[in-house]
């Protein structure tokens, strides 16, 4: 059973970068045929597609996030990365790491528990 | 402003049906499998439905999707109290290239 379980810094101040991992056990990010994505929910709001990587680095972002995100792997340590620079209040959410199913890349099976990033002085 | 369109609420009594629409154009739901998400409060999303009408295994059949055109439709049936939830329609959006999600639907289970 594959498990992500994100990591990082729980608040972050304003105009500084946020940077979470996503750690992947019960499956090899290298050997997957999918992209590993970040999906973010504001308190209290809807569900944000941040971007997704695939094994040999290739990303897809959300364009009204990609001048500020940068997704990486290292399939050395089975994680995948977030980063999101000049962060404002706006960027406070739960940010979770998600997986699709072997058999279908159109949706998200596996989730990470989310991890709260508050942006705040 | 999402780029797939749910209804902000729906509401129907324990042991009733419901359904719950998507509506997206031929750029997402149009051109890609939908996908469908049950979010209980504090929890990750949970994955309902995939390629449109699929059920992952432990998802029961009161749970069905449907898709014509550019929408996609959630169907519930046999209402429990334990189905009060939010629910995501998401899919991919060739024009955009990125995945693209509802803005969600509470579910009250009156």
């Amino acid at each position: 059973q594959l498990q992500l379980q994100e990591s990082g810094p729980g608040l972050v101040k304003p105009s500084e970068t946020l940077s979470l991992t996503c750690t992947v056990s019960g499956g090899s990010i290298s050997s997957s045929s999918y992209y590993w994505g970040w999906v973010r929910q504001p308190p209290g709001k809807g569900l944000e597609w941040i971007g997704s990587i695939y094994h040999s680095g290739s990303t897809y972002y959300n364009p009204s996030l990609k001048s500020r995100v940068t997704i990486s792997v290292d399939t050395s340590k089975n994680q995948f990365s977030l980063k999101l620079s000049s962060v404002t209040a706006a960027d406070t959410a739960v940010y979770y790491c998600a997986s699709p199913r072997p058999d279908s890349s159109t949706c998200y099976h596996y989730w990470g528990q989310g991890t709260l990033v508050t942006v705040s002085s | 402003q999402s780029v797939l369109t749910q209804p902000p609420s729906v509401s129907a009594a324990p042991g009733q049906k419901v359904t719950i629409s998507c509506s997206g154009s031929s750029s997402n739901i149009g051109s890609n499998y939908v996908s469908w998400y049950q979010q209980l409060p504090g929890t990750a999303p949970k994955l309902l439905i995939y390629d449109n009408n699929k059920r992952p295994s432990g998802i029961p059949d009161r749970f069905s999707g449907s898709k014509s055109g550019t929408s996609a439709t959630l169907g519930i049936t046999g209402l429990q109290t334990g189905d009060e939830a939010d629910y995501y329609c998401g899919t991919w959006d060739s024009s955009l290239s990125a995945r693209v999600f509802g803005g969600g639907t509470k579910l009250t289970v009156l």
